[in-house]
């Protein structure tokens, strides 16, 4: 089946480190996505892996290992506006068309 | 570039009534993803067009609800005869097709039903 887990809510202080781990089980793996979405707003999307390794992005950095169905999102220098849901996503071509499953979504609190 | 618009925002409707949500996806995007965000939840595959063509709606319910993405004018999501378990958030996401097809959400319509 396809699954998604990731954890429902974390708390970090403003300047610090945190790590948002996402597992998955998907039958045919074509990507993986990170979307950041504010309380009522759009998810807007902060980073694309595809290949094993680490993605780079100014304070944010993705990773991926496909042979361990793995990846997380690192936020370095909290700062208070990064408060919000951070959504893990991966695209599935299992069942012959692109399909995105959608983890539920992890809460992070940035406290000053 | 206009980014995903989405209309209306907010749609309230009373029991039995039909609801039509409009999305038009970015300029050069030819395809469209619609899901449902139900509070504390995560985004839940609906259906999948490209330009006239359904590609998948697995993820659609079999009765009540419908889509389209005609050549020419939005992307539409239909519900006929809502009911108060159709109230949630529905977001549209469009992508060029390509690669990475990396999708760009709209701001998403917000369903109440009453």
């Amino acid at each position: 089946g396809q699954n998604i887990d990731q954890p429902t809510e974390m708390t970090a202080t403003e300047g610090a480190i945190v790590q948002i781990n996402c597992t998955y089980q998907t039958s045919g793996f074509n990507g993986l996505f990170w979307y950041q979405q504010h309380a009522g707003e759009a998810p807007t999307f902060l980073s694309y892996n595809v290949l094993d390794g680490l993605e780079e992005k100014g304070r944010f950095s993705s990773f991926l290992s496909r042979s361990k169905g793995y990846s997380y999102l690192l936020l370095k220098e909290l700062q208070m506006k990064d408060s919000a849901s951070y959504l893990c996503a991966v695209r599935d071509m299992g069942s012959g068309t692109y399909k995105y499953i959608f983890g539920t979504g992890t809460r992070l609190k940035v406290l000053a | 570039n206009a980014g995903v618009m989405q209309n209306p925002r907010h749609l309230v409707r009373r029991r039995g009534q039909e609801a039509r949500l409009r999305c038009s996806p970015m300029k050069g995007h030819s395809h469209v993803y619609w899901y449902r965000q139900l509070p504390e939840e995560g985004l839940k595959f609906m259906v999948y067009l490209q330009k006239e063509n359904i590609i998948d709606e697995s993820g659609m319910p079999k009765e009540r609800f419908s889509a389209e993405f005609p050549k020419e004018g939005p992307s539409i999501l239909r519900i006929q005869q809502v009911v108060r378990g159709d109230s949630a958030a529905y977001f549209c996401a469009s992508s060029q097709g390509l690669a990475k097809n990396i999708q760009y959400f709209g701001a998403g319509t917000r369903l109440s039903v009453l």
